[in-house]
């Protein structure tokens, strides 16, 4: 069946690192690859979005990268911030579907 | 511009009572959604409308109705609540389909006793 997986354990790094955020998947064919930021008692926030033929994206201190023979999407924050912890979600959808799946998303906490 | 919200933000239910969540838009999307999120699970979706007039079940639409009422509003109901359905409830909007950007409401916490 289709899986994607997130780190469910909290990501805890120090401020001024960088974080990377791993999203993999299985017997999955994505055409599109969203990142999502959701802070607590809050509804997810879009971040980027990547295609099947682009190898990485981004965004001021935001990086993507998707590797699909690895079936995996890397998500890296530069110069991390407190203000960056957060929950972070990938989203997956393929040419065939039209619908969004998400990951359970990892929780990251960057430390004064 | 308020985006997308959602009333109630929070609602307790006994097992067997019903009740509508309602999701309003302010952006002219045509396509609106409908999902449940878990502790551990992600986001799943429950029901989606590509666009005004016509809805398709997602991946957990068992025990839930929708209603496209306007290009605007999307609601979603339980007929006869149970507590597995007690959860977080997040209605999202795009153009013009999901492989672009979802904006997402604040969510309803609905409890189910």
């Amino acid at each position: 069946s289709q899986k994607i997986e997130q780190n469910s354990e909290a990501l805890n790094i120090q401020e001024g690192k960088t974080a990377t955020l791993t999203c993999n998947y299985t017997n999955y064919s994505p055409a599109y690859l969203q990142w999502y930021r959701q802070d607590p008692g809050r509804g997810p926030v879009f971040l980027l979005l990547i295609r099947e033929n682009e190898k990485e994206k981004r965004k001021e201190r935001l990086k993507v990268t998707f590797d699909t023979t690895l079936k995996q999407s890397l998500f890296h924050i530069t110069a991390s911030q407190p203000a960056d912890s957060a929950t972070y979600l990938c989203a997956l959808v393929s040419n065939a579907g039209n619908m969004l799946t998400f990951g359970g998303g990892t929780r990251l906490m960057v430390k004064p | 511009n308020a985006g997308v919200t959602q009333t109630p933000k929070f609602q307790v239910l006994k097992t067997g009572q019903s009740m509508t969540l309602q999701c309003a838009q302010d952006m002219n999307h045509n396509s609106m959604y409908w999902y449940r999120q878990d502790p551990g699970m992600g986001l799943r979706l429950i029901y989606y409308s590509a666009s005004e007039g016509t809805t398709d079940k997602g991946e957990v639409p068992n025990g839930y109705n929708v209603s496209r009422l306007n290009k605007r509003e999307f609601s979603l109901r339980l007929e006869s609540a149970a507590p597995s359905q007690t959860s977080v409830y997040f209605c999202a909007s795009s153009i013009p389909g999901p492989r672009e950007t979802q904006y997402f409401g604040p969510g309803t916490r609905l409890l189910v006793l």
